[in-house]
C-alpha cells in the first residue's frame, strides 16, 4: 500500500455484535478519514479526526487516533447488515484534502 | 445524497479508441479529484484541480489527460484506450480548505478495454 495496511482486509460478523478495524499509515498528517463503498460503488464519508484530537463519536461510530504509533481505529456498535460494505482509511500529510487511501477492510454483517 | 455525476456508468470499448469520462458537480467545490480503483484495492489519485484553469498529475501515473474548463465539470479523457486502462475511474470534489474537509464521490465508472 502507498501509505498503510488496514487491518483485517475482511471481517464477518454478526448483526448485533460490533466491528473493528484497524489502519497504520507512514506519514506524519493533518488530519485521516474514513470512507463506506458499498458494492463498488463511489464512497461515501463517514467521519474526519484531525491530528490534534484522539477519539471522535458519530452516531454508532467511533474513531481513534493515535498519532505516536501512526494508527487509527474505527468501531461501528450494534452493527446492521446495511453496514455491509468496504471501509477505506484515507489519511491527508499536508492538510490540502490530497487523500492517500488504505486497501480497505470488507465487512460482511449477517442476519 | 452528494450531488457529483459521473457518465458513462459502464464502458467497454476497443483498444485504440478515444474516451471521455464525464464528472460534475452542482455544489460549487472549486477542489476535483480523479481517482483509480481495481477491484478490491485501495483508490489512487491520478488527476487534481484547485479551480478553473488548475490540474494536475495526482500520485499515480497515468496516461489519461483532464481538463477544468468550468468549475462545475471536470472530465477525463484517455486518447488511446488499452487493456491496461481497464479499471474503474471514480470522480470526487471538496469545499476550500484549510480547514481540510470530506470529498464527496461520484458512483464511478467502469472501464473496460477489450
Amino acid at each position: 500500500s502507498q501509505q498503510g495496511e488496514e487491518d483485517p482486509q475482511a471481517l464477518s460478523i454478526q448483526e448485533g455484535e460490533n466491528a473493528t478495524m484497524n489502519c497504520s499509515y507512514k506519514t506524519s498528517i493533518n488530519n485521516l478519514q474514513w470512507y463506506r463503498q458499498n458494492s463498488g460503488r463511489g464512497l461515501v464519508h463517514l467521519i474526519l479526526i484531525r491530528s490534534n484530537e484522539r477519539e471522535k463519536h458519530s452516531g454508532r461510530l467511533r474513531v481513534t487516533l493515535d498519532t505516536s504509533k501512526k494508527s487509527s481505529s474505527l468501531l461501528i456498535t450494534a452493527s446492521r447488515a446495511a453496514d455491509t460494505a468496504s471501509y477505506f482509511c484515507a489519511t491527508d500529510p499536508g492538510g490540502y484534502n490530497k487523500l492517500i487511501f488504505g486497501a480497505g477492510t470488507r465487512l460482511a454483517v449477517h442476519p | 445524497e452528494a450531488d457529483i455525476y459521473q457518465t458513462p456508468r459502464y464502458l467497454v470499448i476497443g483498444t485504440g479508441k478515444k474516451i471521455t469520462l464525464e464528472c460534475s458537480q452542482t455544489m460549487g467545490h472549486d477542489k476535483m479529484y480523479w481517482y483509480q480503483q481495481d477491484p478490491g484495492m485501495e483508490l489512487h489519485l491520478i488527476h487534481y484541480s484547485y479551480g478553473v484553469n488548475s490540474t494536475e498529475k495526482g500520485d499515480l501515473s497515468s496516461e489519461s489527460t483532464v481538463s477544468r474548463i468550468r468549475t462545475e465539470h471536470f472530465p477525463l479523457t484517455l486518447e488511446s484506450a488499452r487493456p491496461s486502462h481497464t479499471s474503474q475511474y471514480l470522480c470526487a470534489s471538496s469545499d476550500t480548505g484549510p480547514p481540510a474537509l470530506e470529498q464527496y464521490f461520484g458512483p464511478g465508472t467502469r472501464l473496460t478495454v477489450t
